[in-house]
């Protein structure tokens, strides 16, 4: 069901950038890639999203390559509070809005 | 501002009981999802609010699931009778309104964990 595609651990040291890749070779030209992580058994939480262009806020930057085939959410400086499940998210445009989580990617920053 | 709340947080019951999850979406949210994650799985679709019109409910696992959402605010979701492998984590989102082309980001509640003995 996904249509992404995510390693499905990394680990990154504490105050480093951590890089979390993700892969949607068939994405549609209008549909965006959204970034969510779960803290332990919280809900999802929204990080960031883009559709072409790079992002970034507050939490984090989403590089987007120029096919959008693949994308890349940096996390600039990694806090322990940043180990948690990312997903990255490409909504099926045309079978409703729903989001397929998939596996994701358990980020374990280590101290 | 609010975030979108749910209620219980956590439920216990008996095979064969009936339960009924809250969720309060950010106000003025129109639309408003339902997701759960059972034991070992990824967290899976249920249906989706626009309003308080069922736009898809193609996820609802079968027919003792029934969701709800009167006057177009909060939804409640019942389970009657619940069986054991109803027991998971289930989560609300909701999100503004949004045009074809858009983005929709979907803002989570922290979920309620059910339970069935």
């Amino acid at each position: 069901d996904a249509k992404t595609t995510q390693p499905p651990s990394m680990d990154c040291a504490e105050g480093r950038a951590a890089n979390l890749p993700c892969n949607h070779s068939t994405i549609s030209g209008n549909e965006y890639v959204y970034w969510y992580r779960q803290i332990h058994s919280q809900g999802p939480q929204y990080i960031i999203h883009g559709l072409k262009n790079n992002e970034t806020n507050e939490m984090a930057s989403l590089i987007i390559t120029e096919d959008r085939k693949s994308s890349t959410l940096i996390l600039p400086h990694a806090t322990l509070r940043d180990t948690a499940v990312y997903y990255c998210i490409v909504r099926v445009s045309n079978t409703g809005n729903q989001f397929y989580f998939g596996t994701g990617t358990s980020l374990t920053v280590i101290p | 501002e609010a975030g979108v709340t749910q209620f219980p947080s956590h439920s216990v019951i008996e095979k064969g009981q009936t339960v009924t999850l809250r969720c309060d979406p950010i106000s003025g949210h129109d639309n408003l999802y339902w997701y759960r994650r059972v034991m070992g799985k990824e967290i899976k679709f249920l249906l989706h609010f626009v309003k308080e019109s069922k736009q898809d409910e193609s996820g609802m696992p079968n027919n003792r699931f029934l969701a709800e959402r009167t006057g177009g605010t909060y939804s409640t979701l019942k389970v009657q009778p619940a069986e054991l492998e109803d027991s998971g984590v289930y989560f609300c989102a909701s999100s503004p309104l949004f045009g074809q082309g858009s983005a929709d980001t979907q803002y989570f509640g922290p979920g309620t964990r059910l339970t069935v003995l």
